[in-house]
């Protein structure tokens, strides 16, 4: 079965304290990766796609890479303005298997 | 730049009832799609459709109707609301080519007694 697990649930972090977000998947015929920023009471937004193992892409502060069993988001210096539930999903075919996301806090 | 717009954003139901979330895209993309999402389930596909005329069903399509029409509005229909439908509903679409990036509508809070 599909599946796309990541860790941790929570996280809180201090300004400036550069942590790992985690996303492990099992996903058939794998075509991309995505990664999504989602605030409270809003829709998921766009972050980044990387399409094969190996592959990095960096946006302000953030920096998504991706081997063949997992992918990471790396915060740099966070802000407090990074605060918020970060989305990682497979692209199989047709639809996109989410995982439950990470939840960042950063504190000023 | 309207992208995705999803209506109403919040409605409340009683049991029984029936009701239609409404989800247009003014992007001209083929792939349209309805997720809801809880707390501790992630997003989860309920039904998708890849052009007018063409549906299908995602992960958990039981209580739900869709229908396309036309390319631009997607419209997800409760039949007979449960208390187990009470989620917050996201529209999304996409280009169908590329495994292009999917965008999502501000989301449907519903709450079902």
């Amino acid at each position: 079965e599909d599946q796309v697990t990541q860790s941790p649930e929570a996280l809180r972090l201090q300004e400036g304290e550069s942590s790992s977000l985690n996303c492990s998947y099992t996903v058939s015929g794998l075509r991309g990766l995505f990664w999504y920023r989602q605030d409270p009471g809003k829709g998921p937004e766009f972050l980044f796609t990387l399409y094969s193992a190996g592959e990095e892409k960096e946006k302000e502060r953030l920096k998504a890479t991706l081997t063949k069993k997992e992918s990471f988001l790396h915060i740099t210096a966070p802000k407090p303005e990074d605060s918020a539930t970060y989305l990682c999903a497979g692209y199989n075919t047709d639809k996109l298997i989410f995982g439950t996301g990470t939840r960042l806090q950063v504190f000023p | 730049n309207a992208g995705v717009t999803q209506t109403p954003k919040f409605q409340v139901l009683k049991t029984g009832q029936s009701m239609t979330l409404q989800c247009a895209q003014d992007m001209n993309h083929e792939y349209m799609s309805w997720y809801r999402q809880d707390p501790g389930m992630g997003l989860r596909l309920i039904h998708y459709s890849v052009g007018a005329g063409i549906t299908d069903q995602g992960e958990v399509p039981n209580g739900y109707n869709v229908s396309r029409s036309t390319t631009e509005d997607f419209p997800l229909r409760l039949l007979s609301a449960a208390p187990s439908q009470t989620s917050v509903y996201f529209c999304a679409s996409r280009r169908t080519t590329g495994g292009g990036i999917q965008y999502f509508g501000a989301g449907t809070r519903l709450s079902v007694l």
